[in-house]
């Protein structure tokens, strides 16, 4: 199966949105509310930040939300932070016993 | 609270073995499913395994399958893999994570990573 397509880079200003999409196909992110995101600061571990396409753990800002149409889910992180630079990846189950992940995007905060 | 350690990690040459462990701590861990993922240099995360709370089932990505054994044993709260037949494409950070309470598919703790370097 082939990663999910995230870009490669995204950006924004300070206390601007920006908004990351992972697409996938009608087998995977289109076919289940089950995309997550996570979020990686360099050499540091991945950290879960939304699951079940639009929900978040306890302890995440709510500045982090995702949203999903047809096979293309979105990350969008509002009111910028300087802390929100890092890797953002997404994944989506696929029924078929395996974790996709997406290539990764790197948000970059001007 | 939930603590990760991966070790096992070092330099191994093409073909041999390696086994890497990880010490759970913090939560019930005969209770969760976990889960393996790599992350080779510069690049994005992969999926590697994933072994369910009793290790009664066991999956495996594409591109280990055949090679890496994952394990568990619930009485030292401590899961393994078994990678076999390395080569230089399994050069990586391996980190070991927990899967929520919300699904099997998801990671919600992860550990800090154990560096896996195949050279000759």
């Amino acid at each position: 199966q082939s990663a999910l397509t995230q870009p490669p880079s995204a950006s924004g200003s300070l206390g601007q949105s920006v908004t990351i999409s992972c697409t996938g196909t009608s087998s995977d992110v289109g076919a289940y509310d089950r995309v997550a995101w996570y979020q990686q600061h360099p050499g540091k571990a991945p950290k879960f930040i939304i699951y079940d396409v639009n929900n978040r753990p306890s302890g995440v800002p709510d500045r982090f939300s995702g949203s999903k149409s047809a096979n293309t889910a979105s990350l969008t992180v509002s009111g910028l932070q300087a802390e929100d630079e890092a890797d953002y990846y997404c994944t989506s189950d696929s029924g078929s016993n395996s974790v996709l992940f997406g290539g990764g995007t790197k948000l970059t905060v001007l | 609270q939930v603590q990760l350690v991966e070790s096992g990690g070092g330099v191994v040459q093409p073909g041999r073995s390696l086994r890497l462990s990880c010490a759970a701590s913090g939560f019930t861990f005969s209770s969760y499913g976990m889960h393996w993922v790599r992350q080779a240099p510069g690049k994005g995360l992969e999926w590697v395994a994933a072994i369910s709370y009793d290790a009664s089932n066991k999956v495996y990505g594409d591109s280990v399958r055949g090679r890496f054994i994952i394990s568990r044993d619930n009485s030292n709260d401590k899961m393994f893999l078994l990678m076999n037949s390395l080569t230089p494409e399994d050069t990586a950070v391996y980190y070991c994570a927990k899967r929520a309470q919300a699904g099997w598919y998801y990671l919600d703790d992860w550990g800090q990573g154990t560096p896996v370097t195949v050279s000759s």
